[in-house]
């Protein structure tokens, strides 16, 4: 089974609406950690938001946010007024303790990806 | 602000030829990683390191080994490349603290003949 599924493969949104990216997640931990990466075409991956599995509050950072739905082990990642520069890959991302035989790695478990393309 | 450094950015080899890919951190990190990236698969672990002197597998480590050559150089090597092993690879670092989110080189895009 997936530990990470983006279920929407491509987008198309027009500038200035909210776009919501879908993410679920799957594990039985209780201390884990939420991360959403953006990659555009240039290829480099740009971290852009954070939430901790204890965390109380939804996380947000400028334009992200991110709806953070613990029971039903859902992280979306909205952005507000989308841009132009918002086209690109995103990616979910899961942190786990002890994900790998040698342990204590933290090492990111990662989704397929959502492909945006923001229309002007 | 250099961050994580890979070299080289491209690099072709025909099928059975050797080399590594280098990374350098300058973040003071403890952790490092080598993923690669495949068109729809996401980005896979190949192998990381936890700490200076520890290197373990991720979920794809056939045909690669790494070496964590101090704390700030983790390298991977391919002894005979084959096809599959065409792919993006990137390196990344983290602190290993919470929310610490993995910083990434640029990538080294390789394609095996």
């Amino acid at each position: 089974a997936q530990k990470i599924t983006q279920t929407q493969p491509g987008m198309f949104v027009q500038e200035k609406e909210a776009v919501t990216l879908d993410c679920t997640y799957d594990t039985s931990d209780q201390s884990y950690g939420l991360f959403w990466y953006k990659q555009p075409s240039s290829g480099e991956m740009i971290f852009l938001i954070y939430q901790g599995s204890y965390d109380e509050q939804n996380a947000t950072e400028g334009r992200y946010s991110l709806n953070f739905q613990k029971a039903r082990k859902s992280a979306n990642l909205v952005i507000s007024a989308s841009q132009l520069g918002d086209s690109a890959m995103y990616f979910c991302a899961m942190r786990e303790p002890f994900l790998y035989s040698g342990g204590g790695a933290d090492g990111l478990t990662f989704g397929k990806g959502t492909h945006l393309i923001i229309q002007p | 602000n250099a961050g994580v450094t890979q070299t080289p950015k491209f690099q072709v080899l025909k099928t059975g030829q050797s080399m590594t890919l280098q990374c350098a951190q300058d973040m003071n990190h403890n952790s490092m990683y080598w993923y690669r990236q495949d068109p729809g698969m996401g980005l896979r672990l190949i192998y990381y390191s936890a700490s200076e002197g520890t290197t373990d597998k991720g979920e794809v480590p056939n045909g690669y080994n790494v070496s964590r050559l101090n704390k700030r150089e983790f390298s991977l090597r391919l002894e005979s490349a084959a096809p599959s092993q065409t792919s993006v690879y990137f390196c990344a670092s983290t602190q290993r603290e919470g929310g610490s989110p993995l910083h990434f080189g640029n990538g080294t895009r390789l394609t095996v003949t």
